[in-house]
């Protein structure tokens, strides 16, 4: 299992960029990067999925660098609603590994005023 | 609405009741989960089920028993539990066991075991 190293916390501020990366340095040829959202009390949230470059939807981007070793989450102008914990999780998501079913302990934002 | 709707949302229960947690989906998915999230602690996957089968066990306790009688229908059923067992219960689903898309969850029970 590709095991995923990301920041404990992150603090912002509304109207600003935010950019979460994860490192999975033993990504495995055949898995993805997925990033979930959780808010306190409710179940996480799909945001995005990819396997390389950029992949873009309409509430976040992924950034993949080539050798695939880290991502990054990019959360456009963030709000006070977009407080939560995201999770970064690599695994086979056609393979059925656990690795995309292993939760780590995620990076919490705080988005203030 | 998240497609995944689990009931109910808060239970009590002594640790000699019976009670049962229920997940419905709708979304045509073929794989279903079970997961716990104690406080401040990451969550826990603790059952899978792929077009109804049990394909994983995460060394879960015997007084937590999974049932799935078809692919839209998951029940966790608990008997005997310990005060340690209060948790935030979720359940989920996807197309298939890998996560392609994503994986859609439900808002969770919110589990306290007296």
């Amino acid at each position: 299992l590709a095991k995923t190293t990301q920041p404990i916390s992150m603090d912002s501020y509304e109207g600003q960029e935010v950019n979460i990366t994860c490192s999975h340095n033993n990504i495995a040829t055949n898995d993805y990067i997925t990033w979930y959202q959780q808010f306190p009390s409710q179940g996480p949230r799909f945001i995005i999925q990819g396997y390389k470059t950029k992949v873009t939807n309409e509430v976040a981007s992924l950034f993949i660098p080539a050798d695939r070793k880290s991502s990054t989450l990019s959360l456009p102008r963030v709000s006070l609603s977009d407080t939560a914990v995201y999770y970064c999780l690599v695994g086979d998501i056609y393979g059925g590994s656990q690795g995309n079913l292993i939760f780590g302990k995620g990076t919490k934002l705080s988005v203030k005023p | 609405e998240t497609g995944v709707t689990q009931t109910p949302r808060h239970l009590v229960m002594g640790m000699t009741n019976k009670k049962s947690l229920k997940c419905e989906q709708h979304l045509g998915h073929n794989a279903m989960y079970w997961y716990k999230q104690s406080a401040k602690k990451p969550l826990e996957l603790m059952f899978v089920y792929n077009f109804k089968e049990q394909t994983e066990n995460n060394s879960v306790p015997s007084r937590f028993s999974p049932e799935c009688p078809n692919s839209s229908h998951l029940f966790l059923h608990l008997h005997t539990l310990q005060p340690e067992d209060s948790a935030l219960y979720l359940c989920a689903s996807s197309q298939a066991t890998g996560g392609a898309g994503g994986y859609t969850f439900g808002s969770g029970t919110r589990l306290t075991v007296v």
